[in-house]
């Protein structure tokens, strides 16, 4: 089956730095999503990419489908953006989400 | 976006006994999925939960341990049968835009077996 990677593991930042995260992904995708997990455990749409960029606020992500990777950026972190990140991706139109092992982000004020 | 609410948020059980698990979602253009994350873990499909017939589970799950209704197209439970503190984990309802490919999550519960 497909397989979805996400680096680094963990990510310690202080606060106003920049950062990315990555997925990379084994085979052609239809969906990517990247969620957010805050510290209560609910999980936050941040966005459905399958290709293209887009950019909400001081997040915005990319993915390059031909070469089977997505990219999440985050500017001028803040302690709120601590939580684990998530990429989830699926080869068929309502095909279940496979999810990567995660990011842990760590802001320090 | 969409509105998924899930109850009980939180409980804690003895071993050998069964919790279920209900969820309930805002929209009918959907499909519905069980989800569990172990501690310190990414989360594992369990189980697409389909209306009217029996649920699709993922290699590892089992009706028997993880039995699943949809008696409608918003609403769903999962049981976990015979609770061991292995199944000790957050369990969230998730659902799927068939409009959008978009998809949301619940708020989790949080199944603490002792």
């Amino acid at each position: 089956g497909i397989q979805v990677e996400q680096s680094p593991p963990d990510l310690i930042l202080q606060e106003g730095a920049n950062s990315t995260l990555r997925c990379n992904f084994s085979d052609s995708v239809n969906n990517l999503q990247w969620f957010h997990q805050n510290p209560w455990g609910q999980l936050i749409n941040l966005f459905y990419i399958p290709s293209g960029t887009k950019q909400n606020g001081r997040l915005s992500a990319t993915t390059v489908a031909t070469e089977r990777y997505s990219l999440l950026y985050i500017s001028s972190s803040q302690t709120t953006d601590s939580g684990v990140y998530f990429c989830a991706v699926s080869y068929n139109q309502g095909g279940k989400l496979i999810f990567g092992q995660g990011t842990e982000l760590s802001v320090k004020p | 976006s969409a509105v998924i609410s899930q109850k009980p948020s939180r409980d804690i059980c003895q071993r050998g006994t069964s919790l279920t698990i209900q969820c309930q979602v805002d929209s009918q253009v959907t499909m519905m999925f069980w989800y569990r994350q172990q501690p310190g873990q990414s989360l594992t499909l369990i189980a697409t939960a389909n209306q009217g017939s029996e649920a699709t589970y993922e290699s590892g799950f089992v009706i028997d341990k993880f039995p699943i209704s949809r008696p409608n197209l918003t609403f769903s439970t999962l049981t976990v049968s015979n609770m061991s503190p292995e199944d000790s984990s957050i369990y969230l309802c998730s659902q799927r835009n068939l409009r959008t490919d978009t998809q949301y999550f619940g708020p989790g519960t949080r199944l603490t077996v002792l």
